[in-house]
């Protein structure tokens, strides 16, 4: 009841094309959900978060829909950039005593100039 | 304000032997998370410690410990190290109300041969 589940597991996207990351969980405690960005030689940094309480967050390019009936939420990258390249990993958290983030499987996203 | 370091980055062991990773925070974020990451597992949450005091731990064999110093400073300890303990491990620090937004280190990464 803790897994999330992502996918693609990798995805190659055109330079100005979007770029959709998916994630599902099936923990209702799950309270937080971030969206982290790692570069290689690199550890994960914060790229967005949401709370259950709203259904999008938006910043710049990057979007994250939340669907809390479906138990879904997914990362838009608008305007993809080869710079964009890297892989994408999904995040939940909450519950009691649950400060620990619970970890997608990560997407390696490719975009080609 | 400096990042979360980590050191060493890189090291060689053989198996049975023991290593101790080191961790210093970010300035004023008293909560040290350790997290292991490897291709097939992902990220798996080790240990989270605030106030010298390990508060969580993940589904690890007790070979795998850790401390907090008065500091916030943090050290893991894997003792008698097999194979499959080679992985990068990541430190992440946190301000104590918001344990979702994690400050990653570029990590250790451990070979066991």
């Amino acid at each position: 009841q803790q897994q999330v589940k992502q996918s693609p597991q990798s995805l190659i996207v055109q330079k100005g094309g979007i770029s959709i990351i998916n994630c599902a969980y099936e923990n209702t405690a799950f309270d937080y959900f971030p969206w982290y960005q790692q570069f290689p030689g690199k550890g994960p940094a914060l790229l967005i978060a949401i709370r259950p309480d709203v259904s999008e967050k938006k910043e710049g390019r990057f979007t994250i829909s939340f669907n809390k009936s479906a138990k879904q939420f997914s990362l838009h990258i608008m305007d993809s950039q080869p710079g964009d390249s890297a892989t994408y990993f999904c995040a939940a958290q909450g519950g009691t005593g649950r400060r620990a983030l619970t970890f997608g499987s990560g997407t390696r996203l490719q975009v080609q100039p | 304000k400096a990042g979360v370091t980590q050191t060493p980055r890189y090291l060689i062991k053989t198996r049975g032997q023991q290593v101790t990773l080191s961790c210093s925070p970010i300035s004023g974020h008293r909560s040290v998370s350790w997290y292991q990451q490897t291709p097939g597992q992902g990220l798996q949450f080790l240990f989270e410690y605030f106030s010298e005091t390990q508060r969580n731990k993940g589904n690890f064999p007790g070979r795998f410990s850790g401390r907090q110093f008065s500091n916030s400073r943090s050290e893991m300890n894997v003792s008698t190290l097999e194979l499959g303990d080679s992985a990068l491990y990541l430190c992440a620090s946190s301000l104590l109300q918001s344990p979702g937004e994690l400050f990653f280190g570029e990590g250790s990464r451990l070979t066991v041969l």
